[in-house]
């Protein structure tokens, strides 16, 4: 059974700091990995998806990797802000594609200005 | 931009009433997504559905549950009896093919 891990559970940053965050899962046979964002209270925007084929995707300061062998992907967020204070989810889905998400706890992040 | 519809966004309600949660994917996509998030947890599959047919259901708990899809376009998903575990966000997802799953705002259930 697909197992995913995000560590750390909460983290607390001054504005401008680069950050990493990192999700680890334990059946390398996935299809896509996706990075989400969650407001309290609301639902989940996507942020980033990496197919299994590729090493990583970029979106504005976001940089997603991923190392499906070793099955860990990490999300580097640069110069951070107060409006990127929310929780980061992980999840990936099976090697078919087309499967249900399985998801980490999340981390929870506060960018304090 | 098209996005998934939820309705309604809160809902509170006493144990043992019973509950129904709506969902409007984004036009063209066929599979459809329930999920449940219990506070401080990641969401987890309770239904995937590919048009009207149910492809995997076997985390629903089906003496109390039940969801349908009957035109392969919107979906309601029904809780009877509602029980105080069932307290949760109830969220909505849909997807092309292998595509990016897209989630819609959510139902915020209260069980008193």
């Amino acid at each position: 059974k697909q197992e995913v891990t995000q560590i750390p559970a909460a983290l607390s940053v001054p504005e401008g700091e680069n950050l990493v965050l990192n999700c680890s899962f334990t059946d390398s046979a996935i299809y896509n990995l996706q990075w989400f964002r969650q407001d309290p209270g609301k639902g989940l925007t996507s942020l980033l998806l990496i197919q299994s084929s590729q090493r990583e995707q970029t979106s504005g300061r976001l940089n997603a990797s991923l190392d499906k062998s070793s099955g860990r992907s990490t999300l580097y967020i640069a110069a951070s802000q107060p409006g990127d204070s929310a929780t980061y989810l992980c999840a990936v889905d099976r090697q078919s594609g087309n499967t249900p998400l399985v998801f980490g706890k999340g981390t929870r992040l506060s960018v304090i200005a | 931009e098209a996005e998934v519809a939820q309705s309604p966004r809160y809902k509170i309600t006493e144990k043992s009433q019973a509950v129904a949660f709506w969902c409007d994917p984004i036009s063209g996509h066929a599979t459809l997504y329930w999920y449940r998030q219990i506070l401080g947890q990641g969401p987890e599959l309770l239904v995937q559905f590919q048009d009207e047919s149910v492809v995997d259901d076997s985390q629903l708990p089906k003496d109390r549950f039940s969801a349908e899809r009957l035109k392969g376009v919107d979906s309601t998903l029904k809780i009877q009896p509602a029980e105080l575990g069932d307290s949760a966000m109830y969220l909505c997802a849909s997807s092309l093919l292998t595509d990016t799953q897209y989630f819609g705002p959510g139902t915020r259930l209260t069980v008193l």
